[in-house]
């Protein structure tokens, strides 16, 4: 199993252009989370699907789209990046609401 | 809410020391509780978890036990190496009717040979 698995790993955006970062699980979870971690901040939720069909907005949400495509995938768009949005960005999936399962990152920096 | 409140660190230690970041919890529910650990460059990963009082999650040498009495999980180890640099963050599951995880900020312990 790869677990938790994200693309890309780095990326450099300029103000005002788009991307979609991707994340993809094959541990069969139903939930799934898009954090971003910054430093002295720890990580903070910007969306949530519960499960396959849903989603919902976290603790920090502005700025951000997502869309579980199906029950293993669950992308992170940035529709206008801005130099606030240069963070870590972590996938992270459970079962059962218990023990949560997170993927390598992606260290995006936006200019 | 819920909420978990760690040491603020970074934590110093030379080698083979002893260890302990505390860590205290909020929770409306009964939620399992959990330490992970963030390496240099990597996402976090379950380091121990307990699911229930006076459990105790051990792992790596890692110990911490669930106190319902204090709202407590701390986390010791007996002697730790210049490999266990690394920050970690204590949290509870999600609980009742909520999806959402709660974390703490995350204490860094750099040990030194």
């Amino acid at each position: 199993n790869a677990g938790v698995t994200q693309t890309p790993k780095f990326q450099v955006l300029k103000t005002g252009q788009s991307m979609t970062l991707q994340c993809a699980q094959d541990m069969n979870h139903n939930s799934m989370y898009w954090y971003r971690q910054d430093p002295g901040m720890g990580l903070r939720l910007i969306y949530y699907s519960a499960s396959e069909g849903t989603t919902d907005k976290g603790e920090v949400p502005n700025g951000y789209n997502v869309s579980r495509l199906n029950k293993r995938e669950f992308s992170l768009r940035l529709e206008s990046a801005a130099p606030s949005q240069t963070s870590v960005y972590f996938c992270a999936s459970t079962d059962n609401k218990y023990e949560q399962y997170f993927g390598p990152g992606t260290r995006l920096t936006v200019t | 809410g819920d909420s978990v409140t760690q040491m603020e660190g970074p934590v110093t230690l030379s080698e083979e020391a002893f260890l302990t970041i505390n860590c205290t919890y909020t929770a409306t529910g009964y939620p399992s509780l959990f330490w992970y650990v963030q390496y240099p460059g990597e996402g976090l990963q379950l380091l121990l978890k307990a699911t229930k009082a006076d459990d105790k999650g051990s792992n790596k040498g890692f110990e911490a036990t669930y106190r319902k009495e204090t709202t407590s999980f701390h986390l010791e180890k007996g002697s730790v190496q210049v490999s266990d640099s690394a920050v970690y963050f204590c949290a509870l599951s999600a609980s009742g009717g909520s999806y959402i995880p709660t974390f703490g900020r995350g204490t860094s312990l750099i040990v030194h040979p």
